[in-house]
């Protein structure tokens, strides 16, 4: 089973300072690397993604690094700001096509403090 | 365009009763998911459809749990009997089809098993 690793499992941030989440995995035969971001009572939502022919891709302040060699991609928020209090799931897919699935990091909780 | 609309929004059952949760996706997505999410914790994939056939089901519980999506639109969960560990949120997410990856969620179904 293909695994994708999250840390931190939570984190604080000051508002204006810079929000770093990882993810690593196990396979690099992956074509897609999302973040989702989920409000307290809704469903995620996709935040940003990024194929792996490019090393980095913003977005207004947030940011995927993706590090082919270290099988890590990264997000991360710049002049964080109260409202992206939340939690971000990275997630790998798994088969192409229509049949595609996606398998789902544990999460970070993220606040940040006015 | 509206969203992934589902019912009810909470569910307060007793162990051992029966349960069941409704979905209706954006128009026109071929694939709809349903996803099991303990508090947390990532979203757990339960059983994927590609219009009203089964192409993932192998995470769902099927002593207890079902699903059917007979038309290819909207789509029923059914938990039966429930346990005290399906206190969950149920989401459900469409996606259009092969050149979409963005997966679009419902505000999802929050169950307690009393």
């Amino acid at each position: 089973q293909q695994q994708v690793k999250q840390s931190p499992q939570s984190l604080i941030v000051q508002k204006g300072g810079i929000s770093i989440i990882n993810c690593a995995y196990e396979n690099t035969a992956f074509d897609y690397f999302p973040w989702y971001q989920q409000f307290p009572g809704k469903g995620p939502a996709l935040l940003i993604a990024i194929r792996p022919d490019v090393s980095e891709k913003k977005e207004g302040r947030f940011t995927i690094s993706f590090n082919k060699s270290a099988k890590q991609f990264s997000l991360h928020i710049m002049d964080s700001q109260p409202g992206d209090s939340a939690t971000y799931f990275c997630a790998l897919p798994k088969r192409p096509g229509n049949n595609r699935k996606l398998i789902w990091g544990l999460g970070t909780s993220l606040a940040v403090n006015p | 365009e509206a969203g992934v609309a589902q019912s009810p929004r909470y569910k307060i059952i007793e162990k051992r009763q029966s349960v069941a949760f409704w979905c209706n996706p954006i128009s026109g997505h071929a694939t709809l998911y349903w996803y099991q999410q303990i508090l947390g914790q990532g979203p757990k994939l339960l059983i994927q459809f590609q219009n009203n056939g089964v192409v993932d089901d192998s995470q769902l519980p099927k002593d207890r749990f079902s699903a059917e999506r007979l038309k290819g639109v909207d789509s029923t969960l059914k938990i039966q009997p429930a346990k005290l560990e399906d206190s969950a949120v149920y989401l459900c997410a469409s996606r259009a089809g092969t050149s979409e990856e963005t997966q679009y969620f419902g505000p999802g179904t929050r169950l307690l098993v009393l």
